[in-house]
């Protein structure tokens, strides 16, 4: 079983819609969790960044972190075609060993117009 | 330059041939990462580099694999006897310090006939 598990979908939904991603982690140790964007044929480009249980927002995409059920999320509200991507989770155990980082195996995310 | 670089874009090699792939990080970023990535997988951690040293390479599969980053800037990952299982996109990120957001790279996509 792989630490960090994420659906690969791909995950098709209308322009507007809300995106829903999630991701379900083995090791109790992770602290640190973040969302990477990965267009096709790119380098994963940083998202969102979250340290502690409960939600951060930022702009249209809200991160939420619940460390008790070892489960994150990623919301994107009022989808656009340029979302269309896919969605890494990543996380690691210590802020000094920064970005050693353990991803989830990805979500393709389709949004059409 | 504006962000990291990383030649050759595509690779492909004979079964059994060295190959080197290099990185070019972004100018004044003290730390180094590579990572693997498998198609429909998540980047995998291989090495990371504080400065010229190699502070963690716990993710490099076995010996035929090595990096270097002599001058504290360009870094270059080796592979010897090269496997069809090495095939694989080959990502390079960096950041300031080792805790703050790292910057990927397109990667090199290795290819192993």
């Amino acid at each position: 079983q792989k630490e960090v598990e994420q659906d690969p979908g791909p995950l098709s939904v209308p322009e507007g819609a809300i995106v829903s991603l999630n991701c379900t982690y083995s090791n109790s140790a992770f602290q640190y969790f973040m969302w990477y964007r990965q267009y096709s044929r790119k380098g994963p480009e940083l998202l969102m960044y979250t340290y502690s249980s409960g939600n951060k927002e930022d702009g249209r995409f809200t991160a939420q972190v619940d460390k008790s059920s070892k489960y994150i999320s990623l919301f994107i509200r009022d989808s656009q075609p340029s979302d269309s991507a896919t969605y890494l989770c990543a996380m690691t155990i210590l802020k000094a060993a920064g970005n050693k980082l353990t991803f989830g195996g990805g979500t393709r995310v389709l949004v059409k117009p | 330059g504006a962000g990291v670089s990383q030649t050759p874009s595509n690779k492909v090699t004979e079964k059994g041939k060295y190959v080197e792939l290099r990185c070019d990080p972004i100018s004044g970023h003290t730390a180094l990462y590579w990572y693997r990535q498998s198609l429909g997988q998540g980047p995998e951690f291989l090495i990371y580099f504080q400065g010229t040293g190699a502070a963690d390479d716990s993710g490099l599969p076995n010996d035929r694999f090595f990096a270097v980053r002599p001058e504290g800037s360009v870094s270059t990952l080796k592979i010897q006897r090269t496997e069809r299982g090495d095939s694989a996109v080959y990502l390079c990120a960096s950041s300031l310090v080792t805790d703050t957001e790292a910057f990927f790279g397109q990667g090199t996509r290795l290819t192993v006939v």
